[in-house]
């Protein structure tokens, strides 16, 4: 089945203890992204990447990092977490130009 | 800059259609209209897309104006399962097409 995949789905942990959240998807996609939702914020872009080895900063990119060493994974990494990073997070994928398909979600808690 | 603008909500009555408005006034010619869709905090859901000609496909029907300033999304027989956040986007220009902006979309609430 074709799909995008997040690990964990829900986290609560304690500011400055460094977390990565993982993101796969099985359908070869070129482009990937991260996403944070907040209230009254809607969704806002947090990295890209066009290619492997390929990543770029979108709207909300500080406190963040990302990789992209194989095309199938896109992991974020939270260095030292902060509260403010308490937020709802999705990765998506696509091919070049065409349709994005998002992942399920991953819930932060940063305490 | 929101580049489009939805109703912040609206009911329909399980069965029926319902039509979904979005004005993007601003929009230029080399962009297209994107709707998504998302459930009670799951990940968005692609639905249709379209630059100048109607679209259909299984989930929904996408109406652009002829002077592409506005569009209509329709469901054409709304099910409980419809229930969600409905977004209108207009893709960032040719060389941002990966970043998609959302704006606060329209809930759509339907009702037995």
């Amino acid at each position: 089945e074709a799909q995008v995949t997040q690990n964990p789905r829900y986290l609560i942990t304690v500011t400055g203890k460094k977390l990565t959240v993982t993101c796969s998807q099985n359908m070869n996609h070129e482009y990937m992204s991260w996403y944070r939702q907040d209230p009254g914020l809607g969704l806002r872009q947090i990295y890209y990447s066009m290619n492997v080895e390929v990543t770029d900063k979108g709207d909300v990119p500080e406190g963040y990092k990302v990789s992209r060493k194989e095309k199938r994974n896109f992991p974020l990494i939270l260095e030292s977490p902060s509260p403010n990073q308490t937020s709802l997070y999705f990765c998506a994928s696509s091919r070049v130009d065409e349709t994005q398909y998002f992942g399920p979600g991953t819930r932060l808690l940063v305490l | 800059d929101a580049k489009t603008t939805q109703p912040p909500s609206m009911d329909c009555a399980e069965g029926r259609a319902a039509n979904l408005p979005c004005n993007h006034s601003t929009i230029s010619g080399n962009e297209y209209v994107y709707w998504y869709r998302q459930i009670h905090s799951q990940g968005p859901q692609y639905i249709i897309h379209g630059l100048k000609n109607n679209e259909t496909n299984e989930m929904a029907s996408l109406i652009i104006t002829e002077d592409r300033k506005s569009s209509t999304l329709i469901l054409p027989h709304a099910t409980l399962r419809d229930t969600a956040v409905y977004y209108c986007i207009v893709r960032v220009g040719t060389d941002s097409w990966g970043k998609l902006q959302f704006g606060a979309g329209t809930q759509v609430v339907v009702t037995p």
